[in-house]
Formats: C-alpha cells, sequence, structure tokens
C-alpha cells in the first residue's frame, strides 16, 4: 500500500459538533482527493487539492471545508455534523492528475 | 458532469466461470477508465485500467474492454476464484480533470 494514513479511522459524534478528518502521505504526490463512500453511490468526490493552498470543489462538496498547509497533509473538515454525514471517508492520492489514484485505509464517522 | 451506471449491481458465479461487470458513461471527454477492487472493510486498490486511444487490456485473467462510440466499458473475469469475491466499482475521469465519477458497485461472490 502506498504510504497514505488516515486518522481518526473511527469515530463517534453528535449533531452540530465540528469534526475534522487527517489524511497524511508520504509520497510526496502533489494531489490529493477526499471521498465519501455510502451504499449504492460508490465514492463522491468531496474536494481535491493540486498543491500547498491550492484547492477545489468536487461533486458533494457542501458542508465540507478543506486545508492543506503541507504536501503531506490533507484535512476534512465538517463545520457542524449532520446525520446525513455519516459515512465511510476515504482519502487518496495520485502523482499527476492523470495517474492512478492511492486510497488510504479509510474513516467510519457516525454522527449521531 | 459525469455520469457512470454500473450493471448489475450483485453478480454470483461458481468457481471457475467467468463474470462480466458493465458500465456506461455520459461524458465523450473522459478518456480514463480505472477499474477498482474493494474487499469487505478494506481500501478500494486499482487492478487495471484503460484509456481512449485503445480498445482492450488484459492482465493476466483480468480484461477491460471500452467502446467509445458506444459509451461503455467493460470488465472481464475469467477462471474465478473465490478471492476474487468482493466489489468491484468502474470509474470514468476526463482528460486533465480531478472529477472522477464512480460507478454505484458490483457485489462479485464466487462460490467454491
Amino acid at each position: 500500500d502506498a504510504g497514505i494514513t488516515q486518522s481518526p479511522r473511527h469515530k463517534v459524534t453528535e449533531t452540530g459538533t465540528p469534526v475534522t478528518l487527517r489524511c497524511h502521505q508520504t509520497e510526496n504526490h502533489r494531489y490529493m482527493y477526499w471521498y465519501r463512500q455510502d451504499p449504492g453511490h460508490g465514492l463522491r468526490l468531496i474536494h481535491y487539492s493540486y498543491g500547498v493552498k491550492d484547492t477545489d470543489k468536487g461533486e458533494v462538496s457542501d458542508g465540507y471545508s478543506v486545508s492543506r498547509s503541507k504536501t503531506e497533509d490533507f484535512l476534512l473538515t465538517l463545520e457542524s455534523a449532520t446525520s446525513s454525514q455519516t459515512s465511510v471517508y476515504f482519502c487518496a492520492i495520485s502523482e499527476g492528475v492523470d495517474n492512478e489514484q492511492f486510497f488510504g485505509p479509510g474513516t467510519r464517522l457516525t454522527v449521531l | 458532469g459525469e455520469n457512470v451506471e454500473q450493471h448489475p449491481s450483485t453478480l454470483s458465479v461458481q468457481e471457475g466461470d467467468s463474470a462480466v461487470i458493465k458500465c456506461t458513461y455520459s461524458d465523450s471527454a473522459s478518456n480514463y477508465f480505472p477499474w477498482y477492487k474493494q474487499e469487505l472493510g478494506k481500501r478500494p486498490q486499482l487492478i487495471i485500467d484503460i484509456r481512449s486511444n485503445v480498445g482492450e487490456k488484459k492482465d493476466q485473467r483480468i480484461a477491460v474492454t471500452l467502446n467509445k462510440t458506444a459509451k461503455h466499458f467493460s470488465l472481464h473475469i475469467t477462471e474465478t476464484q473465490p478471492e476474487d469475491s468482493a466489489v468491484y466499482f468502474c470509474a470514468a475521469r476526463p482528460y486533465n480533470n480531478n472529477d472522477m465519477r464512480f460507478g454505484a458497485g458490483t457485489r462479485l461472490t464466487v462460490k467454491p
């Protein structure tokens, strides 16, 4: 597996609380992505980054923000978690926009 | 944006038989089509991919075919084994674009 870690791996939180998920890579890849995975929907892109401080929205970005202050770290923040954000969140990395994406181990988030 | 449909949603085959999973896409600009395998509780992992300048690609028991005119591509697994049991996702992405769209997934079960 590519050098990608996610933390935490599991989290249970309450509606309305802020949550931050972290993705850390040791591959020095330029591109980083956050996806959510829900039954019947496959993987859907939330946000991505194409460099330090360079980010853009994906298909399902509402309710989420991201930050990338270092090449190796990409943070996903839910400012005020809702039950609809209960999901499994995967981080991915790639060398270039047209290269293979490697996925992290995932974070299971439950919002009660 | 791109829309990817994947069929069937579940597929059960006997060990040794072949399995075929089909995907259609809507955006004629898409030119990269990866297939991911995800075992229960694990991260998605790339098993094969194809770009629009070729019509078929093989890797041992796995092959992918692409029909650009009809906008569909398929995954073929021959001589299936129990360890092939997993969820398979197709995806499509336009050239030089980070917005990769995934199909909803196919749960393949290979019965011994």
